[in-house]
């Protein structure tokens, strides 16, 4: 089944403590993307990826990190979570558009609700 | 700035009566348009996009959407409600702006009464 997963699923953590989220995707897609939920913002993003080994700024990626060194994989990394990143967040991967370096719709994970302390 | 707006949080409408949820937006160029629904404790599901064409674009579960230039909107309707349709709905657009990006509104909760 095409599917986005992440990983855990819930996660209530402290202040501090150094978090990995997981994404992966077994679709082959080349562009992923990361993003939280918050009530009466909507989703904004936080880091995307074009391919392997690149990686960009959303528009809210302070406290993020992100790597992509495998086409399927996407973690997102707290190294020091704080509790304005309680939030509900989400993967998501896209196929290959029209034109070069475009994207298309995109498919989302299940959601990781991570609460800081 | 580009944005995407979705002016109501909640939309209530009888089972079996039309809905309309509303999505303007305000970016440059050309960009793709999409809905998506997200049920309690789920991720977003894909419902329809525009991209080119037709103006009336029909998608999942009945669903269709009506993209207008001039007045830059998008918005979802649905000619008959069911219950099951009671979900939070996003509006989303997709733009070039060096790099592809994606911009989502704020969502909008159809509650859809008994």
């Amino acid at each position: 089944e095409a599917q986005v997963t992440q990983n855990p699923r819930y996660l209530i953590t402290v202040t501090g403590k150094k978090l990995t989220v997981t994404c992966s995707q077994n679709m082959n897609h080349e562009y992923m993307s990361w993003y939280r939920q918050d009530p009466g913002l909507g989703l904004r993003q936080i880091y995307y990826s074009m391919n392997v080994e690149v990686t960009d700024k959303g528009d809210v990626p302070e406290g993020y990190k992100v790597s992509r060194k495998e086409k399927r994989n996407f973690p997102l990394i707290l190294e020091s979570p704080s509790p304005n990143q309680t939030s509900l967040y989400f993967c998501a991967s896209s196929p290959p558009g029209q034109g070069i370096l475009d994207t298309d719709t995109q498919y989302f994970g299940p959601g990781t609700r991570l609460t800081v302390l | 700035a580009q944005s995407v707006a979705q002016p109501e949080d909640q939309v209530n409408v009888a089972e079996g009566n039309p809905l309309t949820v509303k999505c303007t937006y305000s970016v440059s160029g050309n960009p793709y348009l999409f809905w998506y629904v997200q049920y309690p404790n789920r991720g977003l599901q894909f419902l329809l996009k525009y991209i080119t064409g037709d103006n009336l674009v029909k998608g999942s579960y009945g669903f269709e959407a009506e993209f207008n230039k001039s007045q830059t909107s998008f918005h979802l309707k649905k000619p008959s409600a069911l219950v099951s349709d009671s979900a939070l709905y996003f509006c989303a657009v997709r733009f070039y702006t060096g790099t592809y990006k994606y911009i989502f509104g704020t969502g909008t909760r159809l509650k859809v009464l008994a």
